[in-house]
């Protein structure tokens, strides 16, 4: 079975501070996505992660990808309140990799 | 560029009724997703589609669901006889070969 687990699955941080984000996935894959969703809105993609040891950058987040270990970190420096969002990632399987997501983690960041 | 677009955003129906839904992908965009999210997942993959051709179906999937993409554009998603069970959110996602994907802004269905 395909499984992707994330976790925390909420977290609540103050501004300024860092934290990290884990994502497990349980079947070889390289592609790993990140994406961001509103309350009540549709899902933006933030990163797509091709090979082992990618790093990518956009703003305050860093995603990065370590397939031996099947895991994949976002990583939020200096959180800002507009960073509040619920944050997906998904593992890539099959010939077409068909994204099979993970349940999401819940960001709230407080002033 | 007008983004990826669905229809209609909520429909409300009775037990055992049909709905059908469309997408709109972006225009050059050959590849075509849909999903179904409910609260507190993430989404989960119902079949994909390269150009008109349907190359994968969710095993999850009822034989309730089915869907089409008649001339590799738009796309329409129909469930029979709906069921209480089938109330979430109906996302539609399309790209490019290895480009990003784009989600629409969803069909929002309730069941009564």
């Amino acid at each position: 079975e395909l499984k992707v687990e994330q976790n925390p699955l909420f977290l609540s941080m103050q501004e300024g501070k860092n934290y990290t984000i884990y994502c497990n996935y349980s079947t070889t894959s390289d592609r790993l996505y990140w994406y961001r969703q509103d309350p009540g809105k549709s899902l933006e993609s933030l990163f797509v992660l091709l090979s082992n040891g990618a790093v990518k950058q956009e703003g305050r987040l860093m995603a990065s990808l370590d397939t031996k270990a099947r895991l994949s970190t976002l990583h939020i420096t200096a959180a800002v309140h507009d960073l509040s969002a619920t944050y997906f990632c998904a593992f890539g399987s099959g010939g077409s990799y068909i994204p099979t997501f993970g349940r999401g983690t819940s960001l709230i960041v407080h002033p | 560029d007008t983004g990826v677009s669905q229809d209609p955003r909520h429909k409300i129906t009775k037990r055992g009724q049909n709905v059908t839904f469309r997408c709109d992908p972006i225009s050059e965009h050959n590849r075509l997703y849909w999903y179904r999210q409910t609260l507190g997942q993430g989404p989960e993959f119902l079949t994909y589609f390269q150009n008109e051709a349907q190359l994968e179906k969710s095993r999850l999937l009822s034989d309730r669901f089915s869907a089409e993409r008649p001339k590799g554009s738009f796309s329409t998603l129909e469930i029979q006889r709906t069921e209480q069970g089938d109330s979430a959110m109906y996302l539609c996602a399309s790209r490019r070969p290895w480009g990003t994907q784009y989600f629409g802004p969803g069909t929002r269905l309730t069941v009564l």
